[in-house]
């Protein structure tokens, strides 16, 4: 079946980097996008971004773009969120899910289990 | 940018019909998915392309979409139904989600 597992929880300091992975399993990684989504405490989903498994390619929403970076590794089916100068409010749960239909990311699913991020001094 | 609008509370009574909307601007030109996030648990998918259900979800779940507004229907309450749920369109190169509505059991 499809999984999704992420890495543990970071604690950072403002200012700070944060990388997050997402190795993922029983599907053809390099035909699906992989999308990046976060959630702030008591608050709702926030769509980062998503990078082709086929050849890399990205988008971000904007707020995002120029803090954050999503890269993988087709050898080991495994993507990664890189987000930097980390202020307080970046503090979250941090989600990877596979974005579907194959080629053409429409809906996600499944998801990972999350990972938390929290930023403080 | 694209903006999603969602009750943010409904309440049903088990056994009762739970009726969540989500408006936005020509949404009808654009595919909604809708997804359940139960506390502590990551969201999962349970309608997309505005109707279509996974596998595994049960068929008290359908969705519609009329104008600029589209509905996910939980039939036959259930308790476990308790949940935040949240729209989400694809515009352009970018993925959006709705505001959030929680569904209470009374």
């Amino acid at each position: 079946q499809v999984q999704l597992v992420q890495s543990g929880t970071e604690v950072k300091v403002p200012g700070a980097s944060v990388k997050v992975s997402c190795k993922t399993s029983g599907y053809s990684f390099t035909s699906y996008f992989l999308t990046w989504v976060r959630q702030a405490p008591g608050q709702g989903l926030e769509w980062m971004g998503w990078i082709s498994g086929y050849n890399g390619n990205t988008d971000y929403e904007q707020k995002f773009r120029g803090r954050v970076t999503l890269t993988m590794d087709t050898s080991t089916s495994t993507a990664y969120m890189e987000l930097t100068n980390l202020r307080s409010d970046d503090t979250a749960v941090y989600y990877c899910a596979r974005a579907g239909p194959s080629f053409n990311p429409n809906w996600f699913a499944p998801w990972g289990q999350g990972t938390q991020v929290t930023v403080s001094s | 940018s694209y903006v999603l609008t969602q009750p943010p509370s409904v309440s049903v009574a088990p056994g009762n019909t739970a009726t969540i909307t989500c408006g936005g601007n020509n949404i009808g030109s654009n595919s909604v998915h809708w997804y359940q996030q139960k506390p502590g648990q990551a969201p999962v998918l349970v309608i997309y392309y505005d109707r279509d259900r996974p596998s595994g979800i049960p068929d008290r779940f359908s969705g519609s979409k009329s104008g600029d507004t589209a509905t996910l229907t939980i039939r036959w309450v259930e308790a476990g139904d308790e949940a935040d749920y949240y729209c989400q369109v694809r515009d352009g190169d970018s993925g959006v989600f709705g505001t959030g509505t929680k569904v209470t059991v009374l």
